[in-house]
């Protein structure tokens, strides 16, 4: 069964504006991680953001911020002041400490966000 | 502090053949998983390995292998490769030995084309 779910396929914004990436997520573990990445055309998974299912704040990291809502189990990704250069595809995943999950990810299907100037 | 490097980053092989990916992780870093993306079923796990074991191993055929060697880079291996075996792969490399509390970095990725 699935465990993430990206329901946005592609999404629009303008430049210098905000946007959310939804991202709900299914597990019976109570201590999990979600990741958020983003990959550009090369191909690369860049690393931006990590919530811990026991973190009591939203992480942040400058210009991505997580809104992690524990009891709907979603972890949307918000980016602030959207530039050209956040045009890429977005993927939330998660990582389970349980069942032998150690270091392995379950991700989602992605988001292709396109930033129009 | 250098990133997570895959080599080649990009092979073309014939069915039949076989190939031998690569991939070092962050200095300092004991855990790498591998991770095969495709367009039509995403990014699935194939397998990880940590202190040169494999913890963990995805719903791949037993053509697909891998190791981890004492200073912690890792290979893959895919034997009698198939048409269906091109894709992205992805390798990440982690700090944590257990638990759910760190990072996972990955490099720029090995695309195979099989003709």
């Amino acid at each position: 069964a699935q465990k993430i779910t990206q329901t946005q396929p592609g999404m629009f914004v303008q430049e210098k504006e905000a946007v959310t990436l939804d991202c709900t997520y299914d597990t019976s573990d109570p201590s999990y991680g979600l990741f958020w990445y983003k990959q550009p055309s090369s191909g690369e998974m860049i690393f931006l953001i990590y919530q811990g299912s026991y973190d009591q704040q939203n992480a942040t990291e400058g210009r991505y911020s997580l809104n992690f809502q524990k009891a709907r189990k979603s972890a949307n990704l918000v980016i602030s002041a959207s530039q050209l250069g956040d045009s890429a595809m977005y993927f939330c995943a998660m990582r389970e400490a349980v069942s032998g999950g150690y270091n392995k990810l379950i991700f989602g299907a992605g988001t292709r966000l396109a930033v129009h100037p | 502090k250098a990133g997570v490097t895959q080599t080649p980053r990009y092979l073309i092989k014939t069915r039949g053949q076989q190939v031998t990916l690569s991939c070092s992780p962050i200095s300092g870093h004991r855990s790498v998983s591998w991770y095969q993306q495709t367009p039509g079923q995403g990014l699935q796990f194939l397998f990880e390995y940590f202190s040169e074991t494999q913890r963990n191993k995805g719903n791949f055929p037993g053509r697909f292998s891998g190791r981890q060697f004492s200073n912690s880079r890792s290979e893959m291996n895919v034997s009698t490769l198939e048409l269906g075996d091109s894709a992205l792969y992805l390798c990440a490399s982690s700090l944590a030995k257990t638990g759910s509390n760190t990072e996972a970095f990955f490099g720029q990725g090995t695309r195979l084309t099989v003709v």
